[in-house]
């Protein structure tokens, strides 16, 4: 079956500093990869997506890259910001079980102080 | 994008009452909507998949008497959380399709505390 492992969190860290939180998957088929946030008392949202091996999705200075070869998705930024302070889940749809429902990982806190 | 609204954020219910949370496509119509448990500290949990016009798919261990859905519309699926007993509070997200295929819209969620 599908399977999504992210890392433990929390990750903490100070403003400015450099991000990843890892991600891999196992997938019977070949599945598309998102990442979602959630900050404190709201829904997700969708932060981006790949669709394919080696699409690159990015949004508001987060990226990743659909590995295939690795079967990972890491989320990285370059410089995280105070108000990035969220939980972040990492995720697989793959239809060709029959359902484009997502598989969940259990889900990274990250906490930044100024 | 699309907009999936979720009603109430927030509820604080008597153990034995039912309480009804509403999911709404804003700007689209989806014939399948997604209901979510969240746990403190843990991934999101499907419990059910909404399809208009039909009963809803339950996930296996999900109590299909007390989780009662209905997607009586195409922009509009309830979760009634009926006898509830504190063991029921938790945050629950509705989503949908997002319909332009950009993955999956999420309502802001509903925090469910059982007195």
């Amino acid at each position: 079956g599908n399977s999504v492992t992210q890392m433990e969190g929390p990750v903490t860290l100070s403003e400015e500093a450099f991000l990843t939180i890892n991600c891999t998957y196992t997938a019977t088929g070949y599945p598309s990869l998102f990442w979602y946030v959630q900050y404190p008392g709201e829904g997700l949202q969708l932060l981006l997506k790949a669709t394919k091996a080696d699409d690159k999705g990015s949004n508001k200075g987060f990226e990743a890259t659909y590995r295939k070869e690795t079967t990972s998705f890491h989320l990285e930024k370059g410089s995280v910001q105070v108000s990035d302070s969220a939980v972040y889940f990492c995720a697989l749809s793959d239809p060709s079980g029959g359902s484009y429902i997502p598989t969940f990982g259990r889900g990274t806190s990250l906490i930044v102080h100024p | 994008g699309a907009v999936v609204s979720q009603h109430p954020s927030r509820v604080i219910c008597k153990s034995g009452t039912s309480v009804k949370i509403e999911c709404r496509s804003l700007d689209f119509q989806a014939t399948t909507m997604f209901w979510y448990r969240q746990f403190p500290k843990k991934s999101l949990m499907l419990m059910a998949t909404s399809n208009e016009g039909s009963k809803a798919t339950y996930e296996q261990g999900v109590e299909k008497d007390k989780f009662l859905i209905n997607h009586a519309s195409l922009t509009l699926s309830t979760l009634t959380v009926t006898s509830a007993h504190p063991e029921d509070s938790s945050f629950y997200i509705c989503s949908a399709r997002d319909p332009l295929g950009l993955g999956y819209t999420f309502g802001s969620g509903t925090r469910l505390t059982v007195v």
